[in-house]
């Protein structure tokens, strides 16, 4: 069985903080990893992606992977309240994409 | 460039009866995918299809869900009888790359789906 787990939070951090979102997947095959943001009765939309190990920056956000552990996250500093939304951890093995439960994420003014 | 489109965008039904959901891909994507999102719960993968070809339907309830893709373009999902636990929202999904892990799989708007 194939899983994907994030804490379902929910996950509040004060406006300007770095709120981190994790996730660990079970699959060693797994070769590419995706975070998705999808705000309430919103369809996910893609982040950013991350295939090697390492550290990843977009803007605010920063992707980490440790293959070895198992173990993606995404940082995001300077958090908004904007960013309030549910963070899918996605990963992609053999073309097989995997979701996990979400983390929702509250940002307060 | 388009995005997923899918409709319809919402549907109340009544047990056992049935509803279909159509969607059209980014254009020139080859792999499209029909998720089931139960509220509070990540994507699930029904069906996904490589052009028309069929590449994972291990979690499709065949025994009252189908799907198909005739052309490798556009796609509908049909459930038929309709139980109340197939209420959620039905996402249509396309990505471009075939047999790759760098998939970086496209979202449409969804289908609500309320049983009652």
């Amino acid at each position: 069985q194939k899983e994907v787990e994030q804490n379902s939070g929910p996950l509040s951090v004060p406006e300007g903080a770095i709120a981190s979102l994790n996730c660990t997947y079970s699959d060693r095959g797994s070769q590419s990893f995706f975070w998705y943001r999808q705000y309430s009765g919103k369809s996910p939309e893609l982040i950013m992606f991350i295939y090697s190990n390492g550290d990843k920056e977009d803007g605010r956000f920063t992707a980490q992977l440790n293959k070895a552990s198992q173990y993606v996250s995404l940082l995001i500093r300077d958090s908004q309240p904007s960013d309030s939304a549910t963070y899918l951890c996605a990963v992609n093995a053999n073309n097989d994409m995997r979701f996990g439960a979400g983390t929702r994420l509250t940002v307060k003014p | 460039e388009a995005g997923v489109a899918q409709s319809p965008r919402y549907k109340i039904i009544e047990k056992r009866q049935s509803v279909a959901f159509w969607c059209n891909p980014i254009s020139g994507h080859a792999t499209l995918y029909w998720y089931q999102q139960i509220l509070g719960q990540g994507p699930k993968l029904l069906i996904q299809f490589q052009n028309n070809g069929v590449v994972d339907d291990s979690q499709l309830p065949k025994d009252r869900f189908s799907a198909e893709r005739l052309k490798g373009v556009d796609s509908t999902l049909k459930i038929q009888p309709a139980k109340l636990e197939d209420s959620a929202v039905y996402l249509c999904a396309s990505s471009w790359k075939t047999g790759s892990s760098g998939n970086t799989i496209y979202f449409g708007e969804g289908s609500w789906l309320t049983v009652v």
